[in-house]
């Protein structure tokens, strides 16, 4: 399957500062990418949906003002979590859309660990 | 999306296969049922997805009932490697993917 990258795997930081998570497609060209968040013995929950060139479609109840998401290339997602607070600390995972002639499927990264202090 | 619905546990022996329910009564006729999986602290793997046809490939096989209102995941000869979390997502091609509680699988020797 198609490979999708996340950095960096996990990261630690103090209250109030930003932190930036890239999201990447390795072998593939992705128009829209998607941020989800999971916290502890939960589901992944989406946050938003990031396409390329436009600007991200927020789930209600996600601050976009707080959860900056910029896609602007085809294989490049970046998500800032800004002014981070200890309820911030969570498991967030991308997910990339491959779609093609025969195929539309969304690849997940591995995802990145991060705890505010 | 339609909603799915799985048992939130099952056990299966290392060796045998595991057969994996989900319930997509409410499944429009353009959403496709898709299988991931997701092993402690790890992004979800995909596995598989179908429309109407059952699937095949190196890792399961999906059957999907003649009515689409339910659906069942096999692994052919389950290792301890596939202890993890199942979900079944019905969605449209492209769509955001709504994951519910899925089944965790715990494979034991």
């Amino acid at each position: 399957g198609a490979v999708v990258s996340q950095h960096p795997s996990r990261v630690i930081c103090k209250s109030g500062t930003s932190v930036k998570i890239e999201c990447r497609s390795l072998d593939f060209q992705a128009t829209t990418m998607f941020w989800y968040r999971q916290f502890p013995k939960q589901s992944l929950m989406l946050m938003a949906t990031s396409n390329e060139g436009s600007k991200a479609t927020y789930e209600q109840g996600v601050e976009k003002d707080k959860f900056l998401i910029n896609h602007a290339s085809l294989t490049l997602s970046t998500l800032t979590v800004t002014s981070a607070h200890p309820e911030d600390s969570s498991f967030y995972i991308c997910s990339a859309r491959e779609a093609g002639f025969y195929t539309d499927t969304q690849y997940f990264g591995p995802g990145t660990r991060l705890t505010v202090l | 999306d339609a909603k799915t619905t799985q048992p939130p546990s099952m056990d299966c022996a290392e060796g045998r296969a595991a057969n994996l329910p989900c319930n997509h009564s409410t499944i429009s006729g353009n959403e496709y049922v898709y299988w991931y999986r997701q092993i402690h602290s790890q992004g979800p793997q995909y596995i598989i997805h179908g429309l109407k046809n059952n699937e095949t490939n190196e890792m399961a096989s999906l059957i999907i009932t003649e009515d689409r209102k339910s659906s069942t995941l096999i692994l052919p000869h389950a290792t301890l490697r596939d202890t993890a979390v199942y979900y079944c997502i019905v969605s449209l091609a492209g769509n955001k993917l709504t994951f519910g509680g899925g089944t965790r699988v715990l494979v034991k020797p």
